[in-house]
C-alpha cells in the first residue's frame, strides 16, 4: 500500500540551528501539507502546497519557515532559525483532492531544540 | 469558524467495555466529517468517515453516525480491546476555498488488560 515516508524521524539541533524535514508524498497525491503537534497538543496545520506554491499557510508559518519540493517526489520543510518552541512532532501529508478531507499522513519527525 | 470539540481525555477503559467519544461540530452547510487515529509512534491515519446527515461511518469495529440535529459525530465501539489505545480525532473537511483539515483536540483512549 502506498505511504508517505519522512525523514529523519528524530532530529536534534541547537537553537539558532537550520533544519530540514523530509517528505516523500504518495506518488499520484497533487497537495502537500505539514502538520505538527507539540507534544500531549492539538495537531495543528502549518502550510499546504500545490501545483508547485503555497496554497494556504498558518499563522505559525512565518518567515523562518519554508516549503519545498524540490524534485518530483520530494516535499521539504525548512526552519531557518530554530527556536525553543519548534520543539514538536511535524506530519507531513498528501492528498489527491483538496476537499475531501482524507489525508495521508507520515509517521511523524520528532524535533528536539536545545 | 468553522470547529470541532472533542470530549477531554484520557478515556480509560478495561478490555471489552463500550466505548464513546464525544464529537460536536461547528461548521455551515452539511460537510463530511472524519475521525482520524494515532497509535503510540506513528502518525495520524483515517479510521472511518460519513458524508452525508445519518450516514453511519464503520471500520474496524469502531461506528460513528452523522447527526445533524445535534451536530455531533460520536465515535462508538462495543467492545474495546488493548490494541485500540491511541489518540482519536474528530475531523471537519477544508471548507469553502480552504485546504486546512479542521482537528478537534484529541482524545486520548487507554485500554487495560
Amino acid at each position: 500500500e502506498p505511504e508517505v515516508t519522512q525523514t529523519p524521524s528524530h532530529q536534534v539541533t541547537q537553537m539558532g540551528q537550520e533544519v530540514i524535514l523530509r517528505c516523500v508524498p504518495i506518488s499520484n497525491h497533487l497537495y502537500f501539507y505539514w502538520y505538527r503537534q507539540i507534544l500531549g497538543q492539538k495537531v495543528e496545520f502549518l502550510v499546504s502546497f500545490y501545483n508547485n506554491e503555497i496554497s494556504e499557510k498558518s499563522e505559525i508559518f512565518d518567515d523562518q519557515f519554508s516549503v519545498e519540493r524540490p524534485d518530483g517526489s520530494n516535499f521539504t520543510l525548512k526552519i531557518r532559525s530554530t527556536k525553543l518552541e519548534d520543539s514538536a512532532m511535524y506530519f507531513c501529508a498528501s492528498s489527491s483532492t483538496r476537499s475531501t478531507g482524507e489525508l495521508f499522513f507520515g509517521e511523524g519527525s520528532r524535533l528536539t531544540v536545545l | 469558524g468553522d470547529s470541532v470539540t472533542q470530549m477531554e481525555g484520557p478515556v480509560t477503559l478495561s478490555e471489552e467495555a463500550f466505548l464513546t467519544i464525544n464529537c460536536t461540530y461547528t461548521a455551515t452547510g452539511y460537510p463530511s466529517l472524519f475521525w482520524y487515529v494515532q497509535y503510540p509512534g506513528e502518525g495520524l491515519q483515517l479510521l472511518l468517515k460519513a458524508t452525508k446527515a445519518d450516514d453511519k461511518g464503520s471500520n474496524k469495529g469502531f461506528e460513528a453516525t452523522y447527526r445533524k440535529e445535534t451536530t455531533s459525530f460520536h465515535l462508538e465501539k462495543g467492545s474495546v480491546q488493548v490494541s485500540d489505545s491511541a489518540v482519536y480525532f474528530c475531523a471537519l473537511p477544508p471548507m469553502d476555498s480552504s485546504y486546512k483539515l479542521i482537528f478537534g483536540s484529541g482524545t486520548r483512549l487507554l485500554v487495560r488488560p
